[in-house]
């Protein structure tokens, strides 16, 4: 169980263009999602955390005009990086939880981005 | 200071040794503990979670908390080529807490040698 998707898994773009990453729960229902970037040999770094219904809360330096998150259902969300540009390049990763009080997250296998 | 303190390694043990991989923190509201494994280009998986101090044990992998000094553990025995991967450490108060945000370690690159 408690099984977490994303697509696509990896994606190269021209700068300037907008893409976007869907992250599912296929087995469970998520009522709070969080997205990760991960950079080359470094740990995760939160972007923002959505609850399902409400916009999502984003992190101190994260442009939230530039990230823009969209919580619609309780088994998915979407990250869209929009007029995307090179050092937009990364590694991005969703978590859900099926509970806003359950502590364990459990992860998407990850999308890697590369604006070219 | 960090909040979380974890070695960035890499670790390189060989194949069948005892494996410690460790993180210390700063924030005495930290409840909650977690052990995550990460291949290359992968996302993390989730190994093991404890609340309180002590030890939990799933198969060859033993969590261990020590609260008093602020200080995680993961051990793996019997360690196989297949282990070498990422190790995260992850902590933060109960998600029930208004201040609830996870606090990630570093990670440690593990690596087994046949």
């Amino acid at each position: 169980g408690a099984v977490v998707s994303q697509h696509p898994s990896r994606v190269i773009c021209k700068s300037g263009t907008s893409v976007k990453i869907e992250c599912r729960s296929l087995d469970f229902q998520a009522t709070t999602m969080f997205w990760y970037r991960q950079f080359p040999k470094k740990s995760l770094m939160l972007m923002a955390t959505s609850n399902e219904g409400s916009k999502a809360t984003y992190e101190q330096g994260v442009e939230k005009d530039k990230f823009l998150i969209n919580h619609a259902s309780l088994t998915l969300s979407t990250l869209t990086v929009t007029s995307a540009h090179p050092e937009d390049s990364s590694f991005y990763i969703c978590s859900a939880k099926s509970h806003p009080h359950t502590d364990t997250q459990y992860f998407g296998p990850g999308t890697r981005l590369t604006v070219l | 200071q960090k909040e979380v303190e974890q070695d960035p390694g890499p670790l390189s043990v060989p194949e069948g040794a005892i494996v410690s991989l460790n993180c210390t923190y700063s924030n005495s509201a930290f409840q909650y503990f977690m052990w995550y494994r990460q291949y290359s280009r992968k996302g993390p998986e989730l190994l093991m979670y404890t609340y309180s101090s002590g030890n939990k044990e799933d198969g060859r992998f033993t969590a261990q908390v020590d609260k008093s000094s602020k200080y995680i553990s993961l051990f793996i025995r019997d360690s196989q080529p297949s282990d070498s991967a990422t190790y995260l450490c992850a902590m933060g108060p109960r998600a029930m807490d208004s201040n609830y945000q996870l606090i990630w370690g570093a990670g440690t690159k593990l690596i087994i040698k046949p």
